[in-house]
């Protein structure tokens, strides 16, 4: 199994204020994703963080907002930039291990005000 | 149609209860199957995870897998009220690089 952290584990942020949530995988992995769950709500993937190259995002997710880095195998960050009150939510970070198995982290639990 | 359907619930046993989740996918390319517990304000953690057909048993908690269904369940037996949380399945192929998730079912045990 992979262990994984996520710092801030919450955060209140001010409109237009960008923040940056980090991700650490105690193993190298393959894969790397980036979730948001609102309230109540199943989980939403927002991209592919890719080691090496740019991250892979979903319909309805753009770089711009959601700058994504993968230095190596066990770490990653997402940026939440010009942050509104719609981007309050739970921020998760996952990793899928040998037998494509995914493990997430704790998340990040943001309210912009 | 979705990828995975959930059955949403919510679902309120009594302690002690077998409780079964369910849930159907469409797509037979699909060969791994995770169950998570989701408790609130907590990340998704992984409390099952089977591939191909058949069951797998851990504890008081049972993972079974019907392919020619396209069915999975996760059977908990003698539920305890710490088992109150949101459960969700998640389904995955070979290649492990795209994920889907069902909508989650929410359990209440009531003492």
């Amino acid at each position: 199994s992979a262990v994984i952290s996520q710092k801030p584990s919450r955060d209140i942020c001010q409109r237009g204020t960008s923040l940056t949530i980090q991700c650490q995988v105690d193993s190298q992995v393959t894969m790397m994703f980036w979730y948001r769950q609102q309230p109540g709500q199943s989980l939403t993937l927002i991209a592919t963080a890719n080691q090496g190259s740019e991250a892979t995002y979903e319909s309805g997710f753009v770089i711009d907002k959601f700058p994504i880095s993968r230095p190596n195998l066990t770490f990653s960050t997402l940026t939440v930039s010009n942050m509104s009150p719609e981007d309050s939510s739970i921020y998760l970070c996952s990793a899928v291990g040998g037998g494509n198995e995914q493990f997430f982290g704790p998340g990040t639990r943001l309210t912009v005000l | 149609q979705k990828e995975v359907e959930q059955d949403p619930g919510p679902l309120s046993v009594p302690e002690g209860a077998i409780v079964s989740l369910n849930c159907t996918y469409s797509n037979s390319a699909f060969q791994y199957f995770m169950w998570y517990r989701q408790y609130s304000r907590k990340g998704p953690e992984l409390l099952m995870y089977t591939y191909s057909s058949g069951n797998k048993e851990d504890g008081r908690f049972t993972a079974q897998v019907d392919k020619s269904s396209k069915y999975i369940s996760l059977f908990i037996r003698d539920s305890q009220p710490s088992d109150s949380a949101t459960y969700l399945c998640a389904i995955t192929t070979n290649t492990g690089n795209q994920f889907y998730f069902g909508t989650g079912t929410s359990l209440t045990v009531i003492p």
